[in-house]
């Protein structure tokens, strides 16, 4: 069966630019989260959606970070006028129900020039 | 913020010698996961041990869990050059259906 699909693997943007990170978790999966991970760094929590409901933005940096679950699959998150420090990788993971695993995706890492 | 801390932050072993690593965290949990990352790739679950047990195996896998110190272990046996990688524990808070909290992972090298 099909994991978790995040695309682009990889995004260069210059600063100022906004960029879209698509995430497709496995079917049927009720929640979604999203994660930013420094170079050397563990995954730090930065959003989380139960079906369309974004339940939890706290880890969200700045305002410049949007998220959104429209229809309860396939998550977009968008950085708006990207800045050096938003370069990281951006991971997203599911989970099928309220205290299992949660399985990620490969990523996409994000380099702002 | 990072809730957990593994150690040690590096490793390195010969193949056929096992390797040890230790989690530490900071508040109740419901669960503690363990989780390997090859360099430049996603995050591969590996175990999920709950509040209520001690001791888990998966293969050559060995997880403790001593929640009166807020700590876990994961042993690797019979080490191969291909568990090289990075390790990071996650923890599941108890106050409810909240994200993974990760520590800043333990980067192990196996040498051949």
């Amino acid at each position: 069966g099909a994991g978790v699909s995040q695309s682009p693997r990889y995004k260069v943007a210059k600063r100022g630019q906004d960029v879209a990170l698509r995430c497709d978790p496995i079917s049927g999966h009720v929640s979604l989260f999203w994660y930013q991970q420094a170079l050397g760094q563990g995954p730090e929590f930065l959003t989380y959606f139960q079906n369309e409901a974004q339940l939890d933005k706290s880890g969200l940096p700045s305002d410049r970070f949007f998220a959104e679950r429209p229809e309860g699959s396939v998550s977009t998150l968008k950085i708006q006028r990207t800045q050096q420090e938003d370069s990281a990788v951006y991971l997203c993971a599911s989970r099928q129900g309220g205290y299992n695993e949660q399985f990620f995706g490969p990523g996409t890492r994000l380099t702002v020039l | 913020s990072q809730q957990g801390e593994e150690d040690p932050q590096a490793l390195s072993i010969q193949e056929g010698e096992n390797a040890t690593m230790n989690c530490s965290y900071k508040t109740s949990i419901n669960n503690l996961q363990w989780y390997r990352q090859n360099s430049g790739r996603g995050l591969v679950h590996l175990i999920l041990i709950r509040s209520n047990e001690r001791e888990k195996h998966s293969g050559r896998l060995r997880v403790t869990l001593d929640t009166s110190k807020k700590s876990s272990s994961l042993l690797i046996t019979a080490s191969r050059a291909a568990d090289t990688a990075s390790y990071f524990c996650a923890t599941d808070e108890r106050s409810g259906n909240t994200p993974l909290v990760f520590g800043k992972g333990t980067r192990l090298s196996v040498i051949a």
